[in-house]
């Protein structure tokens, strides 16, 4: 694909389900990002991999959110026990290389808890 | 902690107007600097970047960088309703991800 993809576009759960939200980013892009955005605010950085390794887990909001990627490829963020305040969108976005390269966003996941 | 600001607006200028929208940073170390672009409900895109101090024009949109004094701006000539959107300016932050400010709105009235 030509851009950043991710599954599903929306997804409405209830309170104390879990979820799973998928990305997949540009072929070749070794650098993937998850944010998150809740209505009207900005960007809330969450966790990057640097090929399959996450080196840096702190800015997830809680130990009921967690992320991995495998082939370097694509990345799942899972949330347990989902909650009300979870809700909002989650954009992932891909580089080439970490750092200072240009980020591309996926469409996001708009994630609505019940 | 790196910071990047922005005001948050709105901003509100009339088509055809020039819109100028700042931002400033906080690690005097930062090389490179970006633009982005969202829409409402929509994903941010890239708009342009910059890594030299002084200025880079693509079309109807000019950066300019002035690392001795921390900002980097975004000029918006001939603005149209069709440019009306959140800004975001962002910083790499060295060995972390890039730093995204809270975005600037901007609002074009026809």
């Amino acid at each position: 694909g030509a851009g950043v993809s991710q599954s599903p576009s929306n997804k409405v759960t209830e309170k104390g389900k879990d979820v799973e939200l998928r990305c997949d980013p540009i072929s070749g892009h070794t650098a993937l990002y998850w944010y998150r955005q809740s209505l009207g605010q900005g960007l809330e950085f969450l966790i990057y991999f640097q090929g399959n390794s996450a080196p840096d887990k702190s800015g997830l909001p809680s130990d009921r959110f967690s992320a991995e990627r495998t082939g370097g490829s694509v990345s799942t963020l899972t949330i347990q026990r989902t909650q009300q305040e979870d809700s909002a969108v989650y954009l992932c976005a891909s580089s080439l290389r970490f750092s200072s390269d240009t980020q591309y966003f996926g469409p996001g996941t708009r994630l609505t808890v019940l | 902690q790196k910071e990047v600001e922005q005001n948050s607006g709105p901003l509100s200028v009339p088509e055809g107007a020039i819109a100028s929208l700042n931002c400033t940073y906080s690690d005097r170390g930062s090389q490179s600097f970006f633009w982005y672009r969202q829409y409402s409900g929509k994903s941010p895109e890239l708009i342009m970047f910059i890594y030299s101090n002084g200025d880079k024009e693509d079309g109807r949109f000019t950066a300019q960088l002035n690392k001795a004094s921390q900002y980097v701006s975004l000029l918006i000539r001939d603005s149209q309703p069709s440019d009306s959107a959140t800004y975001l300016c962002a910083v790499p932050g060295g060995n972390t991800p890039l730093v995204f400010g809270k975005g600037t709105r901007l609002s074009v009235i026809a």
